[in-house]
Order: structure tokens, then C-alpha cells, then sequence
């Protein structure tokens, strides 16, 4: 089963921060938070992935609290192709199968 | 990053009759996994694809429904068998980890069953 939970949609303007929260209450230490997307049915994508520290790429934030029990990734200028079903998932680093939750569904409005 | 090709992209397909999907890599990979989406929902895997031997299904899941093959480290086919309306679903394939990088995933497979 799926160790994470996150909010089932969220809107967000154009051009500000889009901000998804994800719970992993259960999450052990040596396990890490990972983020994919998935756009119109295509194959996920891979966004960013965290232990503990915040991390940053040329496409997201993700920040982790201290405590580990949740996450949040920002999208930190949103646009409309931002649109799509965000994916928080835990995983052990060593092990390569994924195992989805439900998702955010992000709508991105002009 | 790989190429991950997966054939067929989509297909129609009668009831009670089987479709085998493949997906070819352009480099050799360790892991491959079958996941299954169906309409509305999230992606749930199927099995974990192991070169020269029987792959590992998860919960849920049995050979004899989606058989599967993994004949070297660049291909893999799952077969939907006597397929009924509940089958119908994109099918995608995953490659884990590789070269250090994250999961790639093919662009699927949309199966319809009629």
C-alpha cells in the first residue's frame, strides 16, 4: 500500500507558486520522499526526491520537515503546462519499484 | 537518459482474446517493471520483470492473467490474457534506477476491450 497521502486537486494562478503538501506520517529513516507527475496520461515523470535536507532543482523545491512526517513541493512559478497529477511516493533507495498513491490533480488557471 | 520504446501505443481488442505488449530499451537495464492504470486512476504495479526467470507479481496479480518475459536486459512483453472489459487500462513499462538516475516509464499502452 501506498505510504503517502496528499489533497485530491488544488488550483493554482498562473505564474505564482504552486504549493503540494503530502503526509508520510510512517516514513522510516532510511527511506526518501520522491515526487513524479504525470500529464494527460503520459508516463510519469520524474520531478525531485529528498532524505531530509531541502532540496532544489531547475524544476521544483521540495521541502521536508524536520520531523519527516511530510513534505511539501513547490512549483515555484507555475504556468499551464504545469497541469497535471502529482505523485508523492516513499521509497526505499535501494528498491526500484514505485508504489503510486492517489495524487493532486493540479489545474494551473491563466 | 533511455529511450523506452512500447508497442503497441494503443489497441482494440476483442473479449476473451490476449494482447502481448513489448517494451524495448536502447541500453541494458536491471530492473523493468509492468504497471497498470486504469480509467481515472492511479498507477498500480503489476510485476517486477527479472531476466532469466519468472517475474515477481505483486498482490492481486498472477501469471497466468499477465504473463511476462524478459529474454535479456534490453526487452520485456506482458500479455493480457482472455481479456474481459475490466482490462481495459494503459499499460506502461518502468525501468528503475537506471545508470543512478530516476524510474523512466514508456508512454504506455491504452487497451481497450470490447
Amino acid at each position: 500500500d501506498a505510504k503517502t497521502t496528499q489533497p485530491p486537486s488544488m488550483d493554482c494562478a498562473e505564474g505564482r507558486a504552486a504549493n503540494l503538501p503530502c503526509n508520510h506520517s510512517t516514513i522510516s529513516g532510511n527511506e526518501y520522499v520522491y515526487w513524479y507527475r504525470q500529464i494527460h496520461s503520459q508516463g510519469p515523470q520524474y520531478i525531485i526526491h529528498g532524505l531530509k535536507n531541502n532540496e532544489t532543482n531547475e524544476m521544483a523545491s521540495l521541502i521536508i520537515t524536520e520531523d519527516r512526517k511530510s513534505s511539501t513541493l513547490i512549483l515555484p512559478h507555475a504556468t499551464l503546462r504545469d497541469t497535471a497529477v502529482y505523485y508523492c511516493i516513499v521509497r526505499t533507495y535501494n528498491t526500484d519499484k514505485l508504489i503510486f498513491g492517489t495524487g493532486t490533480r493540479l489545474q494551473v488557471f491563466p | 537518459s533511455a529511450v523506452i520504446s512500447q508497442k503497441p501505443s494503443r489497441d482494440i481488442c476483442q473479449r476473451g482474446t490476449s494482447l502481448t505488449i513489448q517494451c524495448q530499451v536502447d541500453s541494458q537495464v536491471t530492473m523493468m517493471f509492468w504497471y497498470r492504470q486504469q480509467p481515472g486512476q492511479s498507477l498500480t504495479l503489476i510485476a517486477t520483470a527479472n531476466q532469466g526467470s519468472e517475474a515477481t507479481y505483486e498482490s492481486g496479480f498472477v501469471i497466468d492473467k499477465f504473463p511476462i518475459s524478459r529474454p535479456n536486459l534490453t526487452f520485456s512483453t506482458l500479455t493480457v490474457s482472455n481479456m474481459s472489459p475490466e482490462d481495459s487500462s494503459i499499460y506502461l513499462c518502468s525501468l528503475g534506477n537506471f545508470r543512478g538516475t530516476e524510474a523512466f516509464f514508456g508512454q504506455g499502452t491504452r487497451l481497450t476491450v470490447v
